[in-house]
């Protein structure tokens, strides 16, 4: 299996709801990562973690909260978002970290209104 | 802020022609240099990575090389069809001291038409 998976593919949040992001790999890879991808950008860094651990933070606001329940899975909670968080969310893994091939699914399009 | 360039923004290309784009990025503290091919509603699909200084790499009719010094890589694209239309995204990843895995900074991409 060599496929990254994001559910869902679309969400609508409100402001005030409570949502998460999921992605889960089954290639063993030990690397993962959340991008963000606003409309004529190119995708952003948000998280990596490294051996389940949270080794990177790119100075993301706290109404986002990753989490790395095991080595096949992270998830991205989400709280209190704002319009201006609607964009692509783009999930990657990597077999280790550095130089090596990212993986990505195919994210979950998130409006916020 | 790290800078990483890519020209041109969009090219229409007639099918059978050849095409070739650029991505620039930083000189230093370079460890690898990523192409990716996306198609709308897909996963972005990796293409090369690259990390020599020199590097040529191929994958079918789509190639790229690498120059480190100078800070560019070129993709080129040989007879060009109708299912390499796609935006082709370039990624510097930059060499990270602490240890432990680190994220790729993307160009904006081409956003590369095949004219039937």
């Amino acid at each position: 299996d060599t496929e990254v998976t994001q559910t869902p593919k679309h969400l609508v949040m409100g402001m005030t709801n409570k949502k998460s992001l999921k992605c889960e790999q089954h290639m063993g890879h030990r690397a993962m990562y959340w991008y963000k991808q606003k409309a004529k950008k190119p995708p952003e860094l948000m998280f990596v973690y490294s051996y389940e651990k949270l080794s990177i933070n790119e100075s993301v606001p706290s109404r986002f909260s990753p989490e790395c329940p095991n080595s096949s899975l992270l998830n991205l909670h989400l709280h209190a978002l704002q319009p201006e968080d609607s964009a692509l969310y783009l999930c990657a893994s990597s077999q280790r970290s550095g130089g090596v091939e990212q993986f990505f699914g195919p994210g979950t399009r998130l409006t916020v209104l | 802020i790290l800078n990483v360039e890519q020209s041109p923004q969009s090219l229409h290309v007639q099918e059978g022609d050849s095409t070739n784009f650029t991505c620039s990025f930083p000189s230093s503290n370079f460890y690898a240099l990523h192409w990716y091919r996306w198609e709308t509603a897909k996963s972005p699909e990796a293409l090369f990575v690259m990390t020599l200084n020199g590097d040529e790499k191929k994958k079918g009719r789509i190639s790229a090389t690498l120059n480190t010094k100078e800070g560019y890589s070129y993709l080129y694209i040989k007879g060009s069809q109708p299912e390499d239309s796609a935006t082709y995204l370039c990624a510097f990843h930059q060499m990270y001291s602490g240890g432990g895995a680190d994220g790729l900074t993307f160009g904006k991409g081409t956003h590369l038409i095949i004219q039937p």
